[in-house]
């Protein structure tokens, strides 16, 4: 089936150690976007690509950086995680923005020790 | 600037019927999606209108008004398994961006 897949699904990491979360989809969507959310909380958006068109939210801090080497894949990189980084990361896809809606993986749980 | 305005919690009871209000000022407005999310897990899309008047979706309905600025996601036949947080979103048509609606909690007692 199509899909969005997030790896891993649980991440610890340390204070300051540099993480990579991931996320793969085989919907050929030409929209990627990577959220954040903490606890009871709307999802707050990171970034997003149209196509290889990289598009940086204002209030995104610059510890948060992303790579999208294809259509199929996109990672986000977390340069100097600190204990309010701790959240949930929602990888999203979409075609175009447009209905039906868009696609989340399942997330990664990120915990900072 | 952008927002959009749905109340933080609502409370029904099984097999009833409910209704949770979204109201909306954003610019370049394309149309309102409804997102489903349960504790721990990631949002699925329920529905989405584009154009004015009501979409259908099993016992899940969504409708927009564009002129009042204004739609709303209709929950028919409670289940217990609908207990979740449910969030309107503004599709925007520049950036492809989704605005997010603070959420609404779905508390449905027996």
């Amino acid at each position: 089936d199509a899909m969005v897949i997030q790896n891993p699904r649980y991440q610890v990491t340390q204070f300051g150690k540099p993480v990579t979360l991931s996320c793969s989809q085989t919907l050929n969507h030409n929209v990627m976007y990577w959220y954040q959310q903490k606890s009871s909380q709307a999802p707050k958006l990171l970034f997003h690509y149209y196509d290889k068109d990289f598009n940086n939210e204002a209030d995104t801090p610059d510890n948060f950086q992303s790579r999208r080497p294809n259509t199929s894949f996109c990672f986000l990189d977390i340069r100097s995680p600190g204990l309010g980084d701790a959240a949930m990361y929602l990888c999203a896809t979409s075609y175009e923005g447009l209905s039906p809606g868009a696609f989340f993986g399942q997330g990664t749980r990120l915990t900072v020790v | 600037g952008q927002s959009l305005e749905q109340p933080s919690e609502v409370t029904a009871v099984e097999g009833a019927i409910v209704q949770i209000n979204c109201t909306y000022q954003t610019s370049g407005f394309y149309g309102l999606s409804w997102y489903q999310q349960h504790d721990g897990g990631a949002p699925t899309f329920l529905s989405y209108n584009g154009l004015d008047g009501l979409e259908e979706t099993g016992r899940f309905s969504s409708f927009l008004s564009r002129s009042d600025s204004y739609g709303y996601l209709l929950l028919q036949e409670l289940q217990m398994k609908d207990s979740a947080s449910y969030f309107c979103a503004d599709t925007m048509d520049s950036n492809y961006q989704l605005i997010w609606g603070a959420g609404t909690k779905l508390i449905i007692k027996p």
